[in-house]
């Protein structure tokens, strides 16, 4: 069974400054792919950036971007520029043969102003 | 706008209750799922479905079922409500893709009490 461990329960960045999040998986699948999950305080979770595993370039939206290593199975997402607006609690996520999306446990990102 | 509604908010029960959360999502997908979230434990798949009444057990459907008549709705029945059943649920889709790499839209999600 696949599993995604986010060992981090809380962290804290300075607003403007930058963040990363760390997320590892373990599978013996080798097409997959993975996700970062934001869920601001009383809303709605969405989705942040997604990853295919077969692609070797990172993912990048706008100030978020990933540190995919295969091999290292690592999944990291990097905030930049932080602002207010991005404290919540982030999911890493991954989906592979089976559709079902599995999570890890979550952090807690606060920004500091 | 997409939109994943769940009919209740907040609801309190009371052990041995038979409990309903209701799901509805206005985008005709196919795939739907129940989730709970409880602190320190991340999200933890309860049941899926992959389309009208189709369904799959998740990782934790011990003391749940679920009902999919219609494609728009998905709903989350405890049989007889347990305390260790207080948890925030939560009701999201997602449209069918051959490769499962579609984005699931989530709702508010049900805050469940059982007393």
């Amino acid at each position: 069974a696949q599993t995604v461990t986010q060992s981090q329960p809380e962290m804290s960045v300075q607003e403007a400054e930058t963040v990363t999040l760390s997320c590892t998986y373990d599978t013996s699948e080798s097409d997959y792919y993975l996700f970062w999950y934001k869920q601001p305080p009383s809303r709605q979770m969405i989705l942040v950036i997604r990853q295919e595993a077969y692609k070797q370039q990172n993912a990048t939206e706008n100030r978020f971007s990933v540190n995919f290593q295969k091999a290292a199975k690592s999944f990291s997402l990097k905030i930049s520029d932080s602002q207010l607006g991005d404290a919540a609690m982030y999911f890493c996520a991954y989906t592979g043969a089976n559709s079902k999306l599995t999570f890890g446990k979550g952090i807690t990102l606060s920004v500091r102003p | 706008d997409v939109k994943v509604t769940q009919s209740s908010r907040y609801l309190v029960k009371r052990t041995g209750e038979k409990v309903f959360l209701e799901c509805v999502q206005d985008m005709d997908h196919e795939n739907m799922f129940w989730y709970r979230q409880d602190p320190g434990l991340g999200l933890r798949l309860i049941y899926f479905s992959y389309d009208v009444k189709m369904k799959e057990k998740g990782d934790i459907p011990e003391g749940y079922s679920v009902s999919r008549e219609k494609k728009e709705r998905f709903s989350l029945i405890l049989e007889s409500a347990s305390t260790n059943q207080t948890s925030m649920y939560l009701c999201a889709s997602r449209r069918k893709t051959a490769r499962n790499t579609g984005e699931l839209f989530f709702g508010e999600g049900s805050r469940l009490t059982v007393l």
